[in-house]
């Protein structure tokens, strides 16, 4: 167990709906990442978010939208869905302790759009 | 941006075989990690291995990060190895995130 809670484990929805995915990081963990994984493009990083403020951005979609609360959980809200959007999303969470930054990685949300 | 090639792509190994897992990157990096992606696609951490040699029972890694590659060392395979083997490297002097390879899927036999 990473220690990173994911919810929910699986989610069907039909295309033009709105999901929203939920992540718990690492208790002391202030850095959270949001990764896809589908088929296609393997695993990519969508977004990052540091005690709240919003880090970096990578390959996210502008229907697709993140943040991070007080408490530093996250959620991840998809919009306007795609046949495409179907794949594993990942949240991952890290601290910097010893020179070191090692992100462990949730269970993930299987997302299947119809 | 860096690119991360893992090789080799698929591997079939019988029970107890050793095997060794290879990646290169095409830049410097201050991270590197692998991960093991289980048939049920959980990630789970292997090694934080950025430069240098690890041990964890059946499993050592070692990346020369001057040479830019990284190798893992799976000793008297099992079955439960089976799944799919991630290399996630965070290029030196850029955002945290990890840019990970296309993995090795390897399936372990009786």
């Amino acid at each position: 167990d990473s220690g990173v809670t994911q919810t929910p484990k699986h989610l069907i929805t039909a295309t033009g709906q709105r999901v929203t995915l939920r992540c718990s990081p690492r208790s002391g963990d202030l850095s959270v990442y949001w990764y896809q994984q589908s088929l296609d493009q393997g695993l990519q990083f969508l977004i990052q978010y540091y005690n709240g403020e919003e880090r970096a951005k990578g390959n996210i979609l502008e229907r697709f939208s993140a943040q991070q609360f007080p408490d530093l959980h996250s959620e991840l809200n998809l919009s306007s869905l795609e046949l495409g959007d179907s794949a594993l999303y990942f949240c991952a969470s890290s601290r910097l302790a010893g020179g070191a930054e090692t992100q462990y990685f949730g269970p993930g949300t299987r997302l299947l759009v119809l | 941006g860096i690119q991360v090639e893992q090789s080799p792509p698929d591997l079939i190994l019988q029970e107890g075989a050793n095997s060794t897992l290879r990646c290169n990157f095409s830049d410097s990096v201050n991270n590197l990690q692998w991960f093991h992606q289980n048939p049920w696609g959980q990630l789970i951490n292997l090694f934080y291995i950025p430069s240098g040699t690890k041990q964890n029972g059946r499993l050592s890694a070692t990346t020369v990060a001057t040479e830019r590659y990284s190798l893992l060392y799976i000793s008297s395979s099992q079955t439960t190895d089976s799944g799919v083997y991630f290399c996630a490297v965070r290029n030196t002097g850029t955002a945290s995130k990890l840019t990970f390879g296309t993995g090795t899927r390897l399936q372990v036999t009786l």
